[in-house]
């Protein structure tokens, strides 16, 4: 079955990197995008960005942009969202989500890994 | 603030049908039928429901449907069960980003 697989939990101290990662299966990895969105408690959903797994095109929110970078690494399936110079404020659970659309068009996201939980504190 | 405008909290009691709404404008919600809405139960990741508008994936209960008149697109629940207690996010294209646009999300309470 399609599934997302995403990397354990990670505590941080402020100013550091932390780099998620979210492998696929169950599906052609290059057929479709992945899109990362983040969640702090009790919030809504908050866009980060995608990335195209055929080229590895990407489009990053404004609000952490110059901070994030999302890869993929295609002979594995599996994406990876690098986020650095962590704040309080980047605690959140992060999920990656299988992006429905085109390069230009976001229709939805059809299927979405159970999460990531990253805490950032010193 | 999101983009788009949802109430944030609707209730109704076992076997009642409510309407969630998701508010936006004529660049995303009105001007195109690429809406979607996602379930989210606490501590699980979002589920999706509906996309392009009205359709359901397969699995998604049919009692779960979605409409759209103008710059507001509806989720109905009909025959509400307890466990239809969770969250709810719309989502849309628009056309200022690749990315899409969120709602702030909806808590649905099951008297």
């Amino acid at each position: 079955q399609v599934q997302l697989v995403q990397s354990g939990a990670e505590v941080k101290k402020p100013g550091a990197s932390v780099k998620v990662s979210c492998k696929a299966s169950g599906y052609t990895f290059t057929s479709f995008g992945i899109s990362w969105v983040r969640q702090a408690p009790g919030q809504g959903l908050e866009w980060m960005g995608w990335i195209s797994a055929y080229n590895g095109y990407t489009d990053y929110a404004q609000n952490v942009q110059g901070r994030v970078t999302m890869t993929t690494d295609t002979s594995t399936s599996t994406a990876y969202m690098e986020l650095r110079s962590l704040r309080s404020d980047d605690s959140a659970v992060y999920y990656c989500a299988r992006r429905v659309g085109t390069y230009l068009a976001y229709y939805y996201m059809d299927v979405w890994g159970k999460g990531t939980t990253v805490t950032v504190s010193s | 603030q999101s983009a788009l405008t949802q109430p944030a909290s609707v209730s109704g009691s076992p076997g009642q049908s409510i309407t969630i709404s998701c508010t936006g404008t004529s660049s995303d919600v009105g001007g195109y039928n690429y809406v979607s809405w996602y379930q989210q139960h606490p501590g699980k990741a979002p589920k999706l429901m509906i996309y392009d508008v009205s359709t359901r994936p397969s699995g998604v209960s049919n009692r779960f449907s979605g409409s759209k008149s103008g710059n507001t697109a509806s989720l109905t629940i009909s025959g509400l069960q307890a466990e239809d207690e969770a969250d709810y996010y719309c989502s849309s294209y628009t056309l200022s980003s690749t990315l899409g646009v969120f709602g702030g999300g909806t808590k649905l309470t099951v008297l």
